[in-house]
This record gives structure tokens, C-alpha cells and sequence, in this order.
């Protein structure tokens, strides 16, 4: 297996544009969890879904940021409008399931700047 | 506040030295993982444990799950160049969400 897929690997756009990140989970895999990752904050969680369905986006910062998955091979994170503040390096993991015995597995990331 | 804080945030030691890094809360865990992440690339699971008290031993790293399960070390025996990376715990609190919270991490540099 490829392992999760995340395009694009780097995004510079400039504020107040749409931006748009991409993610294929493992096959099989039921969950899908989109993160964020800042020096500052460390690594956050914004939503997950269970089988294409959101389940908690609580972690979601603003109305800006909206995620969908409209089946089970595919997900987008959309910023719109973009800011400076949202650059970070975002990762998609997948898993089975969220057992403890159910590992999460992260792609390689894509850094978003934003200028 | 930092649901898990994670110390030291940065550890610079020669090869063959022996290290400890904590993630502390206090908050109660259902289980706690350790990931370990490379630049450039998403984190890698080392290890889950979920029993309080319980001990892992992964070649020379070593797990250790607090009694009250509200803290969590990872010791390395013998640091190599090849252990550099961030080293993140996560856990999953009890009665929570499915989702992990992750502390900051240890940045770890071995130098040979």
C-alpha cells in the first residue's frame, strides 16, 4: 500500500485566496483525522471522520476552514479566505478504526504559506 | 494550557548517552502513544500503552505508562545519531473523543 496521500506537498498562496489540500487514506481504513502542525501549538486536531462522515470538527479554528469527504478514497481541507496566521504544515492519518490497538497512520504532510 | 506538556521541549546529547523525556497531564488517559517524526514527514507510531504501570521495551527505548495513567516517559539507552527526530506523546483522554491530543514534543539531537 502507498500509505496516505496528501497533494499538494507545499502551497504558497497569498491572503485572501482559496486554498484547497487533498487527501487519499489507506484503503480500508475507516477514519480519517485531519491535523495542524505549528511551532507554536504543536500538533492540533481539527476534525475527524468515521466512514465519510464528519464527526467532530470542534478542533476546526474558524468558519474559514471547512473539510469534506465525499467518499471513502478521497478528503479536502479548504481555507477561504486564506491567511497569514493559517501557515502551518497540515497532515491527514487514517485508521481502522480508534482502539487502542488501532494506529494512526500520517502522510507526509502538505506546508501551507501563506503571504 | 497544554493538555500535555512534554519535557524537556528541546535535548541536545552526545552518542551513547542515556536520556528521559516526560509527558506529564492532569488530565486521566485511556491509552498514550509515543510517535516519533522525522522532518519533512508525518509521525510514526513507536509505541501505545494502556495499562498503568505497564513498562514497553522497543530495542533501547523504553516505555513507561505512570499508575494513574496521567503521565507517560520514554528513556533511550545508548543514543544514536539515527534517534534524532521529534518525539511526540498522544493520548487519548478517558470518557473523551476518539480523536489523539498531542503534546508539543521533544526535539532530540544526538550527536556523534
Amino acid at each position: 500500500d502507498a500509505g496516505v496521500i496528501q497533494s499538494p506537498r507545499h502551497e504558497v498562496t497569498e491572503m485572501g485566496q482559496e486554498v484547497t489540500l487533498r487527501c487519499k487514506p489507506i484503503s480500508g481504513h475507516d477514519y480519517l483525522f485531519w491535523y495542524r502542525q505549528t511551532m507554536m501549538r504543536g500538533l492540533e486536531l481539527l476534525i475527524y471522520f468515521n466512514n465519510n462522515v464528519p464527526i467532530d470538527d470542534s478542533g476546526m479554528p474558524e468558519d474559514r476552514f471547512s473539510a469534506k469527504m465525499p467518499n471513502a478514497s478521497f478528503s479536502t481541507l479548504k481555507i477561504q479566505p486564506s491567511e497569514p496566521r493559517d501557515s502551518a504544515v497540515y497532515f491527514c492519518a487514517s485508521s481502522p478504526g480508534t482502539s487502542e490497538q488501532d494506529t494512526q497512520y500520517f502522510g507526509p504532510g502538505t506546508r501551507l504559506t501563506v503571504l | 494550557t497544554q493538555l500535555l506538556e512534554q519535557s524537556p521541549q528541546f535535548l541536545s546529547i552526545q552518542e551513547g548517552e542515556n536520556l528521559t523525556v516526560y509527558c506529564n497531564s492532569s488530565s486521566v488517559f485511556s491509552s498514550l502513544q509515543w510517535y516519533r517524526q522525522e522532518p519533512g514527514e508525518g509521525p510514526v507510531l513507536l509505541v501505545t500503552v494502556v495499562t498503568g504501570g505497564e513498562v514497553k521495551k522497543l530495542k533501547r527505548l523504553t516505555f513507561q505508562f505512570g499508575d494513574a495513567r496521567k503521565d507517560s516517559s520514554l528513556h533511550i539507552t545508548a543514543a544514536q545519531p539515527g534517534d534524532t527526530g521529534l518525539y511526540l506523546c498522544a493520548g487519548e483522554r478517558e470518557g473523551g473523543a476518539d480523536g489523539l491530543t498531542f503534546g508539543k514534543g521533544t526535539h532530540l539531537i544526538i550527536q556523534p
